[in-house]
């Protein structure tokens, strides 16, 4: 089955500065890279996706690069704010459309 | 985008019984899935509720300890049975909207197992 990695782990960033959290994964059939962003007591919210016939997705201070050759997929955020400490999830999907989900990245924005 | 339901949204049970969970969305939905979520883990995969058939189950899920039903394409249940501490999650209904090809998530239930 699929299995998509996800570093890292923690990231701590600057209010104002870049947030850059980087997956992998493992089936080639993957074809849906989506991203949830989790807060406290919620369920995942989803942020942004890209699917594999697109390099490059953007959404205001969000965007999603994909490379299908290496098999990952980055999330970057810019200009961050106190409100995208949160912890996100990568995931990928075949055509089954089952979503296999990274372990996540707690994101803490210092103010 | 789909907007999901569910109830209860939180929840503490004794050893031993069962809790069922359900999940509204107000649209008619192809797919709609159940996930389990551990204390500051990742989200797996229980089973994929079928409308009109049974569900699909992962390895590691079981019929008897996750019975699912899914009447209609709007409404679906998960019961957790004879739980036991290991129980304790968070419980994610999510459909999938095939013509966005998108998949969302309820807003969880959360379950402690006494």
């Amino acid at each position: 089955g699929e299995n998509v990695e996800q570093h890292p782990s923690t990231l701590s960033v600057q209010e104002g500065d870049s947030a850059v959290i980087k997956c992998t994964y493992s089936d080639s059939a993957s074809n849906y890279f989506p991203w949830y962003k989790q807060e406290l007591g919620k369920g995942p919210q989803l942020i942004i996706d890209i699917r594999s016939n697109v390099g490059e997705k953007k959404d205001q201070r969000i965007a999603v690069t994909l490379n299908k050759t290496a098999k990952h997929f980055s999330l970057h955020i810019t200009e961050t704010q106190p409100e995208d400490s949160a912890v996100y999830f990568c995931a990928a999907r075949a055509n089954d459309y089952k979503l296999s989900f990274g372990a996540g990245t707690t994101v803490t924005v210092r103010a | 985008s789909a907007v999901i339901s569910q109830k209860p949204s939180r929840d503490i049970c004794q050893r031993g019984t069962s809790l069922t969970i359900q999940c509204q969305v107000d649209s008619q939905v192809t797919m709609m899935f159940w996930y389990r979520q551990q204390p500051g883990q990742s989200l797996t995969l229980i089973a994929t509720a079928n409308q009109g058939s049974e569900a699909t189950y992962e390895s590691g899920f079981v019929i008897d300890k996750f019975p699912i039903s899914r009447p209609n394409l709007t409404f679906s249940t998960l019961t957790v049975s004879n739980m036991s501490p290991e129980d304790s999650s968070i419980y994610l209904c999510s459909v999938d909207d095939l013509t966005q090809e998108t998949q969302y998530f309820g807003p969880g239930t959360r379950l402690l197992v006494l």
